[in-house]
């Protein structure tokens, strides 16, 4: 298996600018999260999906930020518009059967994210 | 949501086992223990958990306490790779949050 795929891995960008990050999560895992990382806020939840549905979406720090997840294989994590302060490293994880705690996060190697 | 204390870092030498520790005195009956790691530059990265019972796998041990209060997660021999991030996580659904966690330093 080829594990979480994020995509792009490095994202620079102007603000006031669109950015669309993407995640494919491990075949066969029915739950996705998205975390953002920060030096001064560590890793921070920000929404995650059961089954292509959101099920808590509270981290999400404004309505800048939009998630989806159209079927089972994909999912974006929006911003529009950016600003400098949502710099940071966006991981994407996933994992199979709900009630995670049974079951490991497999996450992502991040997409790092600047804008300038 | 029940919350964990770690310290903020750690040293071991090579090849010498490691025990970090965790407290969780606000614990719920149906929290599981996690730890995950996070290698530089890396994502995080499952470790073990467990619910009463120690485990053990072949990354590492996991010792809970009678009480369920604390845990300490043993690595039985480290190496320079296992230098990371160390972070102890309560759950008992499908919401894993993570604190600021353990720095491990691993000194040749």
């Amino acid at each position: 298996d080829a594990g979480v795929i994020q995509s792009p891995r490095h994202e620079v960008t102007e603000m006031g600018q669109e950015v669309t990050l993407r995640c494919k999560p491990i075949s066969g895992h029915n739950s996705l999260f998205w975390y953002r990382q920060t030096m001064m806020r560590g890793l921070e939840l920000l929404i995650y999906f059961n089954n292509n549905v959101p099920i808590d979406d509270s981290g999400m720090p404004e309505d800048r930020f939009s998630a989806k997840m159209p079927n089972a294989s994909f999912s974006t994590l929006k911003i529009q518009p950016s600003e400098p302060r949502d710099s940071a490293v966006y991981f994407c994880a996933s994992s199979r059967e709900t009630g995670a705690a049974n079951y490991g996060y497999t996450f992502g190697s991040g997409t790092r994210l600047t804008v300038v | 949501d029940a919350k964990t204390t770690q310290p903020n870092s750690m040293e071991s030498n090579e090849e010498e086992p490691v025990h970090l520790p965790c407290n969780h005195s606000t614990i719920s009956g149906t929290d599981y223990i996690h730890w995950y790691r996070q290698l530089p530059s890396q994502g995080p990265e499952y470790v073990i958990h467990g619910l009463t019972s120690n485990v053990n796998n072949r990354m590492a041990s996991l010792a809970i306490a009678e009480d369920r209060k604390s845990s300490t997660l043993i690595l039985h021999r480290a190496t320079l790779r296992d230098a990371a991030v160390y972070y102890c996580i309560l759950s008992n659904n499908n919401d894993m949050r993570f604190g600021a966690g353990t720095r491990l330093t691993v000194k040749p």
